[in-house]
């Protein structure tokens, strides 16, 4: 099993539908979880931080389930500009090293 | 006032040829990371410095040296280069090593090899 795993997509949704990707990790104990976004040939963005208790920033929302070992991130009333792939990434926090360790990530078109 | 900058953002070159890319950080974070981002858009992490120490060497050609002379800075050479070095190489920074905190990325530096 990879340690962290996406649906490459692409998901198709028109203007204004919500969405939402998952992304499952193997390590029970990881610590730290991030959601990124990347343009086609940009660097990846932060996008947000995952938090424990879950957390909204306008349209998005991230959300934890660690005993099912995923993390969504659901976007909603979609823009035309959110047209990106969205990356998952983990902290595995294995002792002694720290790693981030990056989903392929998720394709999103939004549609006109 | 660019956060973590990456010089060149493109490189053409031949095989068999030695280039270095440069990182440099202006967040006062710790550590710092190189990653490779080949055509089927895999971000994989090469290697990761905190404090001009090598925290992190993942399983990468020795052709490939990283170099750290202060924090704010973390330098690549690849010597005798290879058509599969292709990639977009990408310069990230973070406040510690513990990963608690979010990594900060450069604009990446397009390699072709010839």
């Amino acid at each position: 099993r990879k340690e962290v795993e996406q649906d490459p997509g692409p998901f198709n949704v028109p203007e204004g539908a919500t969405v939402a990707f998952n992304c499952t990790y193997s390590n029970s104990a990881s610590q730290s979880f991030f959601w990124y976004r990347q343009d086609c040939r940009k660097e990846p963005k932060l996008l947000m931080s995952v938090y424990s208790s879950g957390n909204e920033d306008g349209r998005f929302t991230a959300q934890l389930n660690r005993a099912s070992q995923y993390i969504s991130l659901l976007i909603r009333d979609s823009k035309l500009s959110d047209s990106a792939t969205y990356l998952c990434v983990v902290n595995p926090t294995t002792s002694g090293t720290y790693k981030y360790i990056f989903g392929t990530g998720t394709r999103l078109k939004v549609l006109a | 006032d660019t956060a973590v900058s990456q010089t060149p953002k493109y490189l053409v070159t031949q095989m068999g040829n030695d280039k270095s890319i440069k990182c440099e950080q202006n967040l006062g974070h710790d550590t710092m990371y190189w990653y490779k981002q080949d055509s089927k858009k895999f971000l994989k992490i090469m290697f990761s410095y905190n404090n001009k120490e090598l925290i992190i060497n993942e399983t990468v050609p020795n052709r490939f040296s990283p170099k750290s002379p202060d924090k704010a800075h973390l330098n690549l050479h690849i010597n005798s280069l290879e058509l599969g070095d292709s990639a977009v190489y990408f310069c990230a920074s973070s406040q510690d090593r513990r990963g608690r905190q979010p990594q900060h990325f450069g604009d990446g530096t397009r390699l072709s090899i010839l």
